[in-house]
Parts: structure tokens; C-alpha cells; sequence
């Protein structure tokens, strides 16, 4: 089975503080995702990338940057937290099954 | 560019009722089409899939979906609800040339005994 590891469930940080959220996959995938998750809205895409040092912009990245040195990892940087970025983060990877997304059980982040 | 629509945003059935959750989508190339469930505090997973074989496919735990192209349409039904089924469920589009997929904004199924 594949497995999709997000390194904290809840995370509680302050206004203007640098937050890094984890992801690290075991099934050799290319393809990593960075979403957001908000009631009402779905999930939206915040980066993704399709190999190692390779990132994309997604739907919403304002705010957010991303790391992936190591192809089984990818993490999420919040450079400087905000109030408006406290939500839930999931990451994803990828098949060659276009659509076909494993996901971590997500980071719940408050921004006080 | 593709979207998703789903109508009803919390759907409640009683325990063995019929479950039928409405998405439709707009792609303006022949989709991929997709259910994921999320289970409370999880991750999303995949219930099923359409990628042009049969139009009706079948998923995990009794759910199945049918692709009506003339209305653009992709429901989730269950004959039978269970209280383990409630959760919140996302339809979700991407087209075949390999671009992000695109979901909904989910419907928080509610299951009562």
C-alpha cells in the first residue's frame, strides 16, 4: 500500500512565524501535491511537482513556497504565517493514472 | 477550463435508505472523473473512477457512479446506506492530457439510525 506521511497532524503557530510542513512518500512516485482544504471550498491546489527540484505553481500559491530536494519528499513553507492560512493542508501524490491521488491524513494548522 | 459542481453541500438519509450525492462537471475535452471519500479526520481516498470504459462504474463499499455525457452528470448512489458511510465525499475532473485534477467543494453525507 502506498504510503503518504505528514509529519504533524495539528500544528499551532503565531502571526508572522515560519512554518514547514512535511511530506514523505514510500512508493517512489513522481508526482507530489500540495493542497488546501476549507468547508465550502473544496480543495484547492496550492503547488505541485512532478520531479526532484521541479515546482509548479498551483491555483492559490501566494503565500506558500515548496521544497523538494529528495523525491520522496515535499515540504510546504509558510514563510511568514498569517491568520487567513489556518486550515487544513493535505498532501497528495500521484500514479501514472492521471487523477488517481494517495493522500497523507493532513495537517490542521491554526495561525494565532 | 474544467469545474465541478456539487449539488447539496449536506445531504441526510436514514440508515438503508437510498445515497445519492449530484455532481456535475464542464470540461471541454472528455474527462476523467473521480470519487474520493473522506472519512473524518483523514485523508481523502479514492471510491471510484471513470476513465471511457463502462459508463457505469463500480466502486468500494457498495457505491457506484454513472457517466451521462448528454448531462454532463457524474452521481454517486449506494442502495443501502450505513452509519459507517457517513463522511464527506468529492467529485473531481481532470481532462486526458495530464493536467491537475479539479474538485468540487464537497458534500458532508449525514447517515441517521
Amino acid at each position: 500500500d502506498v504510503k503518504v506521511t505528514q509529519s504533524s497532524r495539528y500544528l499551532v503557530k503565531r502571526t508572522g512565524e515560519k512554518v514547514f510542513l512535511e511530506c514523505v512518500q514510500d512508493m517512489d512516485h513522481e508526482n507530489m501535491f500540495w493542497y488546501r482544504q476549507d468547508p465550502g471550498l473544496g480543495l484547492r491546489l496550492i503547488y505541485f511537482s512532478y520531479d526532484v527540484k521541479m515546482k509548479e505553481k498551483g491555483d492559490i500559491p501566494e503565500g506558500y513556497s515548496v521544497s523538494r530536494e529528495k523525491k520522496e519528499r515535499f515540504s510546504l513553507i509558510l514563510e511568514s504565517a498569517s491568520t487567513n492560512q489556518t486550515s487544513m493542508y493535505l498532501c497528495a501524490t500521484e500514479t501514472t493514472s492521471y487523477g488517481e491521488l494517495f493522500f497523507g491524513e493532513g495537517s490542521r494548522l491554526t495561525v494565532l | 477550463a474544467q469545474s465541478v459542481t456539487q449539488l447539496g453541500s449536506h445531504v441526510s438519509v436514514s440508515e438503508g435508505a437510498l445515497v445519492l450525492l449530484r455532481c456535475n462537471y464542464s470540461s471541454s475535452v472528455p474527462p476523467y472523473l473521480f470519487w474520493y471519500v473522506q472519512y473524518p479526520n483523514q485523508g481523502l481516498q479514492l471510491l471510484l473512477k471513470y476513465t471511457s470504459a463502462a459508463t457505469l462504474v463500480k466502486g468500494i463499499n457498495g457505491f457506484e457512479a454513472e457517466f451521462k455525457k448528454s448531462e454532463t452528470s457524474f452521481h454517486l448512489t449506494k442502495p443501502s446506506a450505513h452509519m459507517s458511510d457517513a463522511a464527506e465525499y468529492f467529485c473531481a475532473v481532470s481532462d486526458r492530457n495530464g493536467n491537475k485534477l479539479v474538485f468540487g467543494a464537497g458534500t458532508i453525507l449525514r447517515v441517521k439510525s
